[in-house]
């Protein structure tokens, strides 16, 4: 594998609780990404980060927040859960911009909120 | 933000048969890319097209940078059962990739 894992893959929360759903990668890469996965949208980017405490937003960032305290570590947290965030996350990473070989994703997290 | 358009939405073909998509912006990219979703599992990385007017191909798998930088398309060659899947398009410019929303391939046996 390429060395990027999700955690859990699968989870069952109530509406209203805090979530945080975590990415961590074992290939030193600089570049890490959270998006999300809905049928007729594709994937849509949530909050990126360039480096240890460097973040910043992406297309649909309204209700998470993203922290990087660690190179290795990529963390999504969703506030106060809500349905319309049930959907499939999926992390990415990628060591360079611009002439790069593209991202690495993760197997992805299934969230349910009921 | 930028969009890709990406065409056909679904596909749904005999095995053998060769099959084409493509990717179309309203902005350039300085890399095209090309991946594929098995169910259940994240996007795999399967061509990545540098340059306009590149053509490069992997396998059955053949893909074509646009020369005006707006576009690409993918072709698979003999499909096999195997092929199914989603596949995505994506155009790079800065560290953040754009992706298309994909075109769902469905091979009968």
């Amino acid at each position: 594998d390429a060395g990027i894992t999700q955690s859990p893959r699968h989870k069952v929360t109530e509406t209203g609780t805090p979530v945080t759903l975590r990415c961590h990668q074992t290939e030193n890469h600089r570049y890490m990404y959270w998006y999300r996965q809905d049928p007729g949208h594709g994937l849509r980017l949530i909050h990126y980060s360039y480096g240890v405490k460097d973040t910043d937003k992406g297309e649909v960032s309204d209700g998470y927040s993203v922290s990087r305290s660690k190179t290795e570590d990529f963390l999504l947290t969703l506030e106060s859960a809500t349905s319309s965030q049930t959907s499939v996350y999926f992390c990415a990473i990628s060591g360079r911009a611009g002439r790069s070989y593209g991202y690495t994703f993760g197997s992805g997290t299934r969230l349910t909120v009921v | 933000g930028q969009q890709l358009n990406q065409s056909p939405q679904s596909m749904f073909i005999q095995e053998g048969e060769d099959v084409s998509m493509n990717c179309t912006s309203s902005s350039i990219f300085n890399t095209w890319l090309w991946y594929k979703q098995d169910p259940g599992e994240g996007p795999v990385l399967l061509i990545a097209l540098y340059k306009a007017g590149e053509l490069t191909s992997n396998g059955r798998l053949t893909a074509q940078f646009g020369i005006t930088r707006k576009d690409s398309f993918l072709n698979i060659s003999a499909s096999i059962p195997s092929d199914v899947g989603i596949y995505f398009c994506a155009g790079q410019l800065t560290e953040k990739l754009v992706f298309g929303k994909g075109t769902k391939l469905t091979v009968n046996p």
